[in-house]
């Protein structure tokens, strides 16, 4: 069955470190995402990319880095510049834009 | 910008109860409007959508109509079940900026149902 992976489901990160999220998908789709959730915040959007080699900032992007050389990898690395990394993080993909989003089953990031 | 507003929870009901969530939306353009479900350590499941004004969307026994008017997208269900104890989000997709440039999330309603 087509889906969103993201690994691992629990992460922790030492205070300095960078750490990287993944994400895979084998649904075929061009746009993909990454959102962060925080009780009582909803989703915000971290980055996007539309298409390989192409991605853009979110509303909440300072901390955070991206890349997109393969259409169906999408890896998010939390650096050490982002002093609250604590949270749950989702990855999502969609067709094109107007279409519904497909989650992934997060990975929930914390602070040693 | 754009913005989706939704009730405080959490909101609790007994099985059978009639369930309404509001949820009203600030837009530039002419979006689509989604609701999404959370179950605890998941992701996020599409619930319905609706595309365009007085579009109606329904799954599961879930219901929302798209009211450009009241700018409002409220999701309904006539009898819950304990099996809908979860989180919902009220989201929308602006096109006015066109590309993909992801959703607009509300802060999700926590709904627990009791037996």
């Amino acid at each position: 069955d087509g889906g969103i992976t993201q690994s691992p489901k629990y992460l922790f990160r030492k205070e300095g470190q960078n750490v990287t999220l993944s994400c895979e998908q084998n649904l075929n789709h061009d746009a993909m995402y990454w959102y962060r959730q925080d009780p009582g915040q909803g989703l915000r959007l971290i980055y996007y990319s539309q298409i390989v080699n192409d991605f853009q900032k979110g509303d909440i992007a300072e901390g955070y880095s991206v890349s997109r050389e393969k259409k169906e990898s999408f890896p998010l690395t939390v650096t050490s510049a982002q002093k609250n990394p604590t949270a749950f993080y989702l990855c999502a993909s969609s067709i094109i834009s107007q279409q519904p989003q497909h989650f992934g089953d997060g990975t929930r990031l914390s602070i040693l | 910008g754009d913005s989706v507003t939704q009730m405080e929870g959490p909101v609790t009901l007994s099985e059978e109860a009639f369930l309404t969530i509001n949820c009203t939306y600030t837009a530039t353009g002419y979006p689509s409007l989604f609701w999404y479900v959370q179950y605890p350590g998941e992701g996020l499941q599409l619930l319905l959508k609706a595309t365009k004004a007085d579009d109606k969307g329904s799954n599961k026994g879930f219901e929302a109509t798209y009211r450009k008017e009241t700018t409002s997208f409220h999701l309904e269900k006539g009898s819950v079940q304990v099996s809908d104890s979860a989180v919902y989000f009220c989201a929308l997709s602006d096109h006015s900026g066109g590309g993909a440039d992801g959703l607009t999330f509300g802060k999700g309603t926590h709904l627990i149902i009791q037996p």
